[in-house]
């Protein structure tokens, strides 16, 4: 069974700072999907990023961006000019086919002005 | 504007009850979605359906029913039989559902919170 652990459950960053998230996953396949949503106080789920595990390229979007290891099964997110708006849960998610995604249990971002 | 709707936001239920939470897409996606968080803990899939009149227990499904009548809706219903239901639920889509191997991204809609009473 494919598991996501998510082994800091908070952090802090100062505004225009860079932080770093850290994901595990374990799987025995080799084609799957990896993610990261955030979700602000208002509980609503929003993707943040999307990795695919066959391309060896790093994912970006804007100031987040992934560092994917496949070999050693990690995916960390790195949040470049931390912004208050970026003070969320943010969840791993592990995704091997439309009827199987796991989450990690979330790390809790606070950005202090 | 295209999106995912649950109603209603906050819902009071009594022991012994039934509830009913309404979860509406029109983003023509096929596959929708019913997940359960807890405090301190992910996501969990209840319920999924990958095409409008079927639809699979995913890992936490005892004490839940739902329904997939219509593309746009899958109402979640909460039995009695469920022991411990006061959660934040969240309903999900996407474009694909049921192609083995095949992922698309799941959309999340703004979620409902459960609190029995």
């Amino acid at each position: 069974a494919q598991t996501v652990t998510q082994s800091q459950p908070e952090m802090s960053v100062q505004e225009a700072e860079t932080v770093t998230l850290s994901c595990t996953y374990d799987t025995s396949e080799s084609n799957y999907y990896l993610f990261w949503y955030k979700q602000p106080p208002s509980r609503q789920m929003i993707l943040v990023i999307r990795q695919e595990a066959y391309k060896q390229q790093n994912a970006t979007e804007n100031r987040f961006s992934v560092n994917f290891q496949k070999a050693a099964k990690s995916f960390s997110l790195k949040i470049s000019d931390s912004q208050l708006g970026d003070t969320a849960m943010y969840f791993c998610a592990f995704q091997y086919n439309n009827n199987d995604m796991r989450f990690g249990a979330g790390t809790r971002l606070t950005v202090k002005p | 504007d295209g999106g995912i709707t649950q109603s209603p936001k906050y819902l009071f239920r009594k022991e012994g009850q039934n509830v009913t939470l309404s979860c509406e897409q029109n983003l023509n996606h096929d596959a929708m979605y019913w997940y359960r968080q807890d405090p301190g803990q992910g996501l969990r899939l209840i319920y999924y359906s990958q095409i409008v009149n079927d639809f699979q227990k995913g890992d936490i499904a005892e004490g839940y029913s739902v329904s997939r009548e219509k593309k746009e809706s899958f109402p979640l219903t909460v039995t009695s039989a469920q022991k411990n239901p006061t959660a934040f639920y969240l309903c999900a889509s996407s474009i694909a559902g049921g192609i083995l191997f095949h992922t698309d991204t799941q959309y999340f809609g703004p979620g409902t919170r459960l609190t029995v009473l």
